[in-house]
């Protein structure tokens, strides 16, 4: 099955300056990457996605990039913010456009800590 | 709003009974759902595949007959913890898929605490 590696596990960074979370997936066959933003006790919140067929995406303040060959994907945010402070996760899964939905594999989370 | 709805939030239950924890699509009719288990300061942890008119799929290491599934309906899973015990107790959710936007809608959790 898949697996999904997340680095770093924890990541402070000063109010302004950017943030970089990196992860790796094993299954080639993955054709969806989600970005989730779970603060403590709630449920997990797209931010943002990215499907096998772009290379970057942006938001705002947010961007992803994916390496397809490489099997390997990142979380950008620029001019971070306090309430930027939150565990991170990235996942991914394979799109089943017909019947059932895309189940996710998930990494193990970043802990963002934007500091005054 | 939220458009998956799950309860309850929180419930606090005795070593050997049963929990039951609800989760509803609001706006959209959910063929599969999934339930995940979150421990503290772990990551989400898919638990089993929850399929409308069909069996469960669990994933390896989960005890079917401990976390029984229920998918009654297009809108409505249901995951029974049975005879719970302390090292159950763990920050469940459940997730829905909605195919016409390809995006995965999550539960607010049930935070299941087993004395």
């Amino acid at each position: 099955g898949e697996n999904v590696e997340q680095h770093p596990s924890t990541l402070s960074v000063q109010e302004g300056d950017s943030a970089v979370i990196k992860c790796t997936y094993s299954d080639s066959a993955s054709n969806y990457f989600p970005w989730y933003k779970q603060e403590l006790g709630k449920r997990p919140q797209l931010i943002i996605d990215i499907r096998s067929n772009v290379g970057e995406k942006k938001d705002q303040r947010i961007a992803v990039t994916l390496n397809k060959t490489a099997k390997h994907f990142s979380l950008h945010i620029t001019e971070t913010q306090p309430e930027d402070s939150a565990v991170y996760f990235c996942a991914a899964s394979t799109i089943i456009l017909t019947g059932g939905g895309n189940k996710l594999t998930f990494g193990t989370g970043t802990q963002l800590k934007v500091e005054l | 709003g939220a458009v998956v709805s799950q309860h309850p939030s929180w419930v606090i239950c005795k070593s050997g009974t049963s929990v039951k924890i609800e989760c509803r699509s609001l706006d959209f009719q959910a063929t599969t759902m999934f339930w995940y288990r979150q421990f503290p300061k772990q990551s989400l942890m898919l638990m089993a595949t929850s399929n409308e008119g069909s069996k469960a799929t669990y994933e390896q290491g989960v005890e079917k007959d401990k976390f029984l599934i229920n998918h009654a309906s297009l809108t409505l899973s249901t995951l029974t913890v049975t005879s719970a015990h302390p090292e159950d107790s763990s920050f469940y959710i459940c997730s829905a898929p909605s195919l016409a936007k390809n995006i995965q809608y999550f539960g607010a959790g049930t935070r299941l605490s087993v004395l």
